[in-house]
């Protein structure tokens, strides 16, 4: 089945602790990203990247990192110097910048 | 910067009841308006893309329409299973700048 999985669905972490999100596809695209959604706000972007062992900043960058080490797999890492770091975050894939995109089901990250 | 502005933030129909959502935008060098539905708790669903000013596309009761400065989304006689968040966005040199989306409840 092709597309794109997100895990864990819920998660949730101590302050001050690092959490990693998965987010594998199986459709070749170059094009990964990760948004972050949050009441009331549009989605919002964290990293992107275009081809293999490289990405960029989006919008709102600090407090995460990301690596790009195969093309199926777009990790990303909430720091704990993320201040505000709950809220569902959202894969996205596509195959070049600016067109159409496609997302996962989503996390749901709870820092207690 | 490109921006992305949806109106209303909510709205309530009766079923059959049909309407429009507006999603107005700033963008430099559009590469495409892209509209997404997105159910509670879900990852956005995508619906359309369109890339030029006079387009339209359609699929069941949902038609989307594009100017130079803003989209439409039109619903005919909605069901209650058109209920969600609609998403618009657009597509720039680089990446994709969304909404922050209209909430649809279809009342039976």
């Amino acid at each position: 089945d092709g597309g794109i999985t997100q895990s864990p669905k819920y998660l949730f972490r101590k302050e001050g602790q690092n959490v990693t999100l998965s987010c594998e596809q199986n459709l070749n695209h170059d094009a990964m990203y990760w948004y972050r959604q949050d009441p009331g706000q549009g989605l919002r972007l964290i990293y992107y990247s275009q081809i293999v062992n490289d990405f960029q900043k989006g919008d709102i960058a600090e407090g995460y990192s990301v690596s790009r080490e195969k093309k199926e797999s777009f990790p990303l890492t909430v720091t704990s110097a993320q201040k505000n770091p709950t809220a569902f975050y959202l894969c996205a894939m596509g195959t070049t910048s600016g067109n159409t995109i496609y997302f996962g089901e989503g996390s749901w990250l709870t820092v207690v | 910067e490109d921006q992305v502005t949806q109106s209303p933030e909510a709205l309530r129909l009766q079923e059959g009841e049909s309407s429009s959502l507006n999603c107005s935008y700033t963008v430099s060098g559009l590469r495409g308006l892209f509209w997404y539905r997105q159910d509670p708790g879900k990852g956005p669903e995508f619906l359309f893309t369109l890339y030029s000013a006079g387009e339209e596309k359609e699929k069941e009761r949902l038609k989307a329409t594009l100017t130079k400065k803003e989209s439409f989304l039109h619903i005919t006689a909605p069901k209650p299973e058109d209920s969600a968040t609609y998403l618009c966005a657009v597509g720039g040199n680089e990446k994709l700048t969304f909404g922050t989306g209209t909430r649809l409840t279809i009342i039976p």
